[in-house]
């Protein structure tokens, strides 16, 4: 009964190579979310989705590229990977109560790249 | 533009001590705030939040009141326990403005000594 799951947990990857990290949220929102968290645990929002169209986009390299195939899935594409991109990524989703959005995080993709 | 500051960690106290986090905000309108808790290996949960001024938010043993006056919501734990290490975010979502987004404060790292 998982809310918001990420595959894969941990991938370590060299510099240059491609690669995807996926996400599902069975909660039924529609806006869905990635974030970079780096080593300082400071939180970065890169991308956001609403019903499959994207909404923000934030200053981020090219070489990302979000994916959203449904409500329910956003992956992330990483092309030409670099050192610099060795991070913690979360995605998110968020249903709007009225006041506010509240956010649910899955557990994060750890990359390591070499 | 909407913003949220929080005390810098780390934070280390002993078992049973008293905790406070500060957190300040900058937002026009009626922002709704937050707590997240980041456990270890872990992605960020919700763990209070309050959407009108005066409310306050609870949960295990955590309080924050909403302070329209003092634009603050401070974090508060009468005894800490040693389960209640982690990283703390205070973050806002404002609905009049900055879409879908939600706004997280840099995090302090909370350590507590057996």
């Amino acid at each position: 009964d998982t809310a918001v799951s990420q595959t894969p947990k941990y991938l370590v990857t060299q510099m240059g190579n491609d690669k995807s990290i996926k996400c599902e949220q069975n909660l039924g929102h529609d806006t869905m979310y990635w974030y970079k968290q780096d080593s300082k645990k400071f939180l970065k929002i890169m991308f956001s989705y609403n019903n499959k169209e994207l909404i923000i986009n934030e200053t981020v390299p090219n070489r990302f590229s979000p994916k959203s195939p449904d409500k329910a899935h956003l992956n992330l594409h990483i092309n030409s990977l670099e050192l610099g991109d060795s991070a913690v990524y979360f995605c998110a989703s968020s249903v709007m109560t009225g006041v506010g959005y509240e956010q649910y995080f899955g557990p994060g993709t750890r990359l390591t790249v070499t | 533009g909407n913003s949220v500051t929080q005390m810098e960690g780390p934070v280390t106290l002993s078992e049973e001590a008293f905790l406070t986090i500060n957190c300040t905000y900058t937002a026009t309108g009626y922002p709704s705030l937050f707590w997240y808790v980041q456990y270890p290996g872990e992605g960020l949960q919700l763990l209070l939040k309050a959407t009108k001024a005066d409310d306050k938010g609870s949960n295990k043993g955590f309080e924050a009141t909403y302070r329209k006056e003092t634009t603050s919501f401070h974090l508060e734990k009468g005894s800490v326990q040693v389960s209640d290490s982690a990283v703390y975010f205070c973050a806002l979502s404002n609905p009049y403005s900055s879409a879908s987004k939600i706004i997280f404060g840099s995090g302090t790292r909370l350590s507590i000594r057996p």
